[in-house]
Parts: C-alpha cells; structure tokens; sequence
C-alpha cells in the first residue's frame, strides 16, 4: 500500500531532551516536507527536500534540522525541544517538485514538550 | 504581507443542499491552489488542483473555481452527505518559490 509513516505518533518529552520523527515514503517520491499544525494558525511548512541531499526551509524552521540522505527518509530532529515546538506534525511527500502532484500526508505525530 | 484566509468559522448546512466554501489570498501569484480535506487527528487528503489559467474543476461532486482577479477560490460539494463533515484546507504555491501554503481552514458539518 502506498502511504506515508512516521514514528512516533504520540511522543511526551521534557525541555531540552533531543528527539527524532521519523518518516518514510513508499513511493519513490522525490519531494518530502515537514509541517506543522497549531490552533488558528494552520499547517505551516518547516523545511522541505526536492531530492536526495538536498533540503530548505520553510515557514518556521528555527529549532529544527532535517536531513535527507535516502530517498525514501525524511526525519526531523529537534535537539533542544522547547514547550512552543508542541504541536501536531505532519510528514508530506510527492512526485516531484510540488509540480501538479499531489502532496501525500501521513498520520501526524503529536508532541507534547514539558 | 502574504495571506490566505479562509473562514474560520463553522459551516452548517442540511444534508442535501450544496456546500460552498471560499479561500482568498493576498499578495501571491500562484501556479495553481489545491484543496484537501482533513478529518480529526488525521492528515490532509488531496482533493482537487486548478492551475492559474483555469476557471473550474469538477471531480464528482465536488467543483472549485479559480478567479485570479478576485484573487479568490471557492470550492463546492453538491448534495453534501455528513460524511462530508470535515476541515477543508485551501493552499497554493507561488510562482516563485517551492513551497505549497495552507489556509487555516474551514470546518464544514452536513447535518442529516
């Protein structure tokens, strides 16, 4: 089945402790994004990777880093998750480019930082 | 700045009438706008694409218009069902640039 996963979908961590999400596609999609979701703020886009190597970021990068050294993988990795880093993530991934193609979602994961 | 604003406020509507939701933008020369459709605690799911030289979409019972002097779309589901109950999310891609924007979303709830 073609689909989108991360891990794990619901992490509780304390300030400062470092963390990974992980993704993964199926697809052999070239392009992959991170978002992430708050109340009246909407999905708003971390960083992204049109290929292989090759990343940059989006809305609201601060405090994250992601890295894209296969092309099935896209983890996102906080080294000091602060309390304002809670939120509903999500993983995205599509053909190519964003071209026309359509943007595959996984299920989120949901951070909570204390 | 650049916006995309779509009505943050609940849609309530009777089962069977048509659902008409809008998604307007400020500051942006898009390549085309998408809609997807989000259902509590799940992801987004694509729905439909309309690139900047189209006026409408249709797929089933879904339709979007695209109005590039409006700088407005608007996006309807015909004899809505309360399976359409959901968050329908609006985004568009600049023409410059590789990222793909959200609106903040509209809820819709079809009531039987």
């Amino acid at each position: 089945e073609a689909q989108v996963t991360q891990n794990p979908r619901y992490l509780i961590t304390v300030t400062g402790k470092k963390l990974t999400v992980t993704c993964s596609q199926n697809m052999n999609h070239e392009y992959m994004s991170w978002y992430r979701q708050d109340p009246g703020l909407g999905l708003r886009q971390i960083y992204y990777s049109m290929n292989v190597e090759v990343t940059d970021k989006g809305d609201v990068p601060e405090g994250y880093k992601v890295s894209r050294k296969e092309k099935r993988n896209f983890p996102l990795i906080l080294e000091s998750p602060s309390p304002n880093q809670t939120s509903l993530y999500f993983c995205a991934s599509s053909l190519q480019e964003l071209s026309t193609d359509t943007q595959y979602f996984g299920p989120g994961t949901r951070l909570t930082v204390l | 700045s650049q916006k995309i604003e779509q009505n943050s406020e609940a849609l309530n509507i009777q089962e069977g009438k048509t659902a008409t939701l809008t998604c307007n933008y400020t500051n942006y020369s898009p390549a085309y706008l998408q809609w997807y459709r989000q259902d509590p605690g799940r992801g987004p799911v694509f729905l439909l694409l309309i690139r900047e030289n189209e006026k409408e979409k249709r797929k089933e019972r879904l339709k979007v218009t695209f109005d590039t002097t409006l700088k407005q779309s608007l996006f309807h589901i015909t004899a809505s069902q309360p399976a359409d109950s959901a968050t329908y999310l609006c985004a568009l891609r600049n023409n410059a640039g590789n990222m793909l924007t959200f609106g903040g979303g509209t809820r819709l709830m079809v009531k039987p």
